[in-house]
This record gives structure tokens, sequence and C-alpha cells, in this order.
């Protein structure tokens, strides 16, 4: 079963708007981390947060982290085009093996320029 | 090219035929995995693998074998290839236990 879950699964914004997706999960974790996935291609990498973190930065992008409520968000600040893409959560559990990396369904991020 | 590679990038196969898709990354990373990517389930981890000589199942591993021989290759064959099995496959690498993945550009498998 996913462990993540995304919200909302679509989203359409104008060019220069904030993005801001949702991620839920289910069981402790080690950290989570975010991808975006340009159609068709392989996931890239985007942020890495640990179960210890509460908020992390990097360039345009904001991630919190309540390890209470199990759940995350992804900021996007300023969109751009180019940011149109499906972005995805990825959870890497506290015990059971660091390799068990699961994904949740995603959020297709449309921006309009 | 440095990085990680898949190939082939599109396979159409039938029913009841063993089907390999290869995967080769080129950083020496410990860590690989095989995922498949369905609409509406999102990626789900199929097999990973710590080390050479080291796998496990992951969330979907039933009808799917890999083998990890060497630290830069872990093909995945279906054994019995099932229409169900059509699906977009993603092999990632880590260098760290917990870390980032990076993923390769998946292949495309239709099984008729």
């Amino acid at each position: 079963s996913q462990q993540g879950e995304e919200d909302p699964q679509a989203l359409s914004i104008q060019e220069g708007e904030n993005a801001t997706m949702n991620c839920s999960y289910k069981t402790s974790i080690n950290n989570l981390q975010w991808y975006r996935q340009n159609s068709g291609r392989g996931l890239v990498h985007l942020i890495l947060i640990r179960s210890n973190e509460r908020e992390k930065h990097s360039g345009r992008l904001r991630v919190t982290l309540d390890t209470s409520k199990k759940s995350s968000s992804l900021l996007i600040t300023a969109s751009r085009a180019a940011d149109t893409a499906s972005y995805f959560c990825a959870t890497v559990p506290s015990s059971g093996g660091y390799q068990k990396v699961t994904f949740g369904t995603g959020t297709k991020l449309q921006v309009i320029p | 090219d440095a990085g990680i590679t898949q190939s082939p990038r599109y396979k159409i196969t039938e029913t009841g035929r063993q089907v390999t898709l290869m995967c080769h990354q080129t950083w020496s990373h410990s860590y690989m995995f095989w995922y498949r990517q369905d609409l509406g389930h999102g990626l789900r981890l199929i097999y990973y693998s710590a080390a050479a000589d080291i796998t496990d199942k992951g969330e979907v591993p039933d009808g799917y074998v890999v083998s990890r021989s060497k630290t830069e290759n872990f093909p995945l064959t279906l054994e019995s290839a099932t229409r169900s099995q059509t699906s977009v496959y993603f092999c990632a690498s880590s260098g760290t236990s917990g870390g980032a993945l990076y993923f390769g550009p998946g292949t495309r498998l239709l099984v008729l």
C-alpha cells in the first residue's frame, strides 16, 4: 500500500503565484523527500527533510514537516512555466530498512504562463 | 556518459514470455531499486538491493526476479509476463542509506 498520499491530485496556477502541495504518510519515518517528474521522464530529487527537522529551504522551495500529524508540505514560490510537472513525496522508514523508500501518488502541477 | 541508464527504453512483448529489463549505473552506488509506475498508483517498489548479492522484496515483488552479481548492474526479469505488468519501470540508485535516489529514464513495457 502507498505510504504517502499527496493532496491535491492536480493544481493549476498562474505564473508568479505560489504552489502548495501536501503529503500525508502512515508510519514513522527517518526522512521525507520530494521529487519532481517531468512528463515521460525519470524523477529528480528536490529536497530531503529529516524527522528532527521542521522546515527546510532550497532556492524557491520550502518544505515543512510535522511528524505529530505525519504530514509534509512543499511550497514553490513565484512559480514559473518550467515548474509544470508532477511532484511526489517519498518516505524513508525509521525501522525495517532504510531502503524501503515508498512514494505517494503525486500532485500534477500546471503553471500557466 | 556517467549516470544511470536503462534498456530497452520501449518493449512490446506477449503474455507468457520472459522479459529482462536492464539497469546500469556508473556511480558505484551501493543501493539500487526497481519501481513501477501506473496511473492512479504512483510509484510502487518492486525490489531493492543494498549491495552486490543482497536483494530484498518491496511492495509488489510477485512475478518479478532480480539479481545483482555486480555493483553497477541490477536487471529485472519478468519470468512469465502478464498484461497487468504493462507499466513504466524505473530503476534508481543511491549512494547513501536513506538518501536521495537517482532515477533512470524508464522503460515502457507493453504486454499484449
